[in-house]
């Protein structure tokens, strides 16, 4: 049994561009959620999906997008990066919507903007 | 808006010694409160977890004690070793999505 990845495990952009993140859930699982996590802070949710739809969303502005692919896999993007979009961004998978139990949680990308 | 407080912001225990983390909720509707543990470069790891209509849940040296007239609750860590310092976060949820505190950094020394 698979746990979730996530690529890139780092990278660095520059204010105003746009990244793309990748994570592969759990095998088994059906739900992704995103989390942002401040250097020093719990994560924060950003939104999550479920059969390929934005099941739910957090405080946070529409330049953060994401996608579910048909093997649950998914994707955050964000665009117009800002200096604050630094942190660790964590996906977790898990088998039901209904509920957040039972998370788990990838390794994490470390986006830094400058 | 902070609905899960957590503290101490760091914690340093002597080896064998007891390991307490307090959090603090506001939403009663809340209906699961898990804590999970993370290492540098690692993601969190769910440790253990509890429902409000349980006071205290252990495993091994792992134990929730749960008050929901105070909506508090906190993990207690028996006989701490150097390998459980981690950062260690508590959480609260309704449906479909956690809330997590600030997070303790707990430093175990030998």
């Amino acid at each position: 049994e698979t746990g979730v990845t996530q690529s890139p495990t780092h990278l660095i952009k520059t204010r105003g561009q746009q990244v793309t993140l990748r994570c592969s859930s759990q095998s088994g699982h059906n739900t992704v959620s995103w989390y942002q996590q401040a250097l020093g802070q719990g994560p924060q949710f950003i939104f999550q999906y479920y059969r390929e739809e934005e099941n739910g969303r957090g405080n946070f502005p529409p330049r953060f997008s994401g996608l579910q692919f048909p093997n649950y896999s998914s994707e955050l993007n964000v665009n117009a990066l800002e200096l604050d979009d630094s942190a660790l961004y964590l996906c977790a998978s898990s088998w039901d919507r209904a509920g957040a139990n039972v998370l788990t949680f990838g390794a994490g990308s470390r986006l830094t903007v400058l | 808006q902070q609905q899960v407080k957590q503290s101490p912001q760091s914690l340093i225990v002597q080896k064998g010694g007891i390991s307490i983390i307090n959090c603090a909720y506001e939403n009663t509707a809340f209906d699961y409160f898990p804590w999970y543990q993370q290492f540098p470069g690692k993601g969190p790891a769910l440790l253990i977890a509890i429902r409000p209509d349980v006071s205290e849940k252990k495993e091994g040296r792992f134990t929730i004690s749960f008050n929901k007239s105070a909506k508090q609750f906190s993990l207690h860590i028996m006989d701490s070793q150097p390998g459980d310092s981690a950062t260690y976060f508590c959480a609260a949820s309704k449906t479909l999505y956690m809330r997590f505190g600030a997070g303790t950094r707990l430093t175990v020394k030998p």
